[in-house]
């Protein structure tokens, strides 16, 4: 079965810092993996995907991701982080065949320190 | 372009009520996921329509159950409502059967007492 582990419920990095948010999956096939953004009380935004094209993914906002199979990762990035990235990221799996559901991480709270 | 739009917004309900929650799907989109997400989780998957048929389930019991109408706009009831329904219920939509994107709505905040 598809797992998804987002290792970290919490990070904080000072304003202009690196961030980084990781993600392992688990799948017996070459998975479609998303990061999506939750901003407090609201719905899910797209950050960006990785459908097995490029295996370095570039997203809105300045984010990026890395599909790295051999490590079964797909961390998320940022150069330099802003206060407004400031909210819950998710990471999220989904099957190449059968029912396309997604399958979600429990989430990482990223805090932006001033 | 009309994004996914959900109705209400929040809504407060009693032990073993029903609910019912709406969804408007994004324009062209013709598959409607539902997910619950519990506070401080990830969203769990509960169903997905395609064309107005059922074509997946996630691990919810039958009293949470769906429909999909022609215009591809989506409800989501639940029976016999417990404490533990109190969650974050959001929409998704997506263009056809596929691994494609969804667009998920703002969500509805149910509250059980």
């Amino acid at each position: 079965a598809q797992s998804v582990t987002q290792l970290g419920s919490h990070v904080s990095v000072s304003e202009g810092a690196l961030v980084l948010l990781r993600c392992n999956y688990s799948s017996s096939v070459p998975p479609y993996l998303f990061w999506y953004v939750q901003y407090p009380n609201q719905g899910l935004q797209l950050l960006l995907k990785y459908t097995s094209a490029a295996t370095l993914v570039k997203g809105i906002n300045g984010f990026e991701a890395e599909f790295k199979k051999s490590e079964t990762s797909f961390h998320l990035t940022k150069p330099s982080a802003h206060m407004s990235d400031a909210a819950e990221y998710f990471c999220a799996v989904t099957s190449t065949s059968g029912t396309y559901k997604y399958i979600f991480g429990t989430g990482t709270r990223l805090k932006v320190l001033a | 372009e009309t994004g996914v739009t959900q109705s209400p917004t929040h809504l407060i309900k009693t032990r073993g009520q029903q609910v019912t929650l709406r969804c408007s799907s994004q324009s062209g989109h013709n598959t409607v996921s539902w997910y619950q997400q519990a506070l401080g989780q990830g969203p769990q998957f509960i169903f997905q329509y395609y064309r107005e048929e059922e074509n997946g389930r996630g691990n919810f019991p039958p009293r949470f159950s769906g429909l999909q109408f022609p215009n591809y706009s989506s409800e989501l009831n639940v029976n016999a409502l417990e404490l533990d329904d109190s969650a974050l219920y959001l929409c998704a939509s997506s263009l056809g059967q596929g691994p494609d994107t969804q667009y998920f709505g703002p969500g509805t905040r149910l509250t059980v007492l």
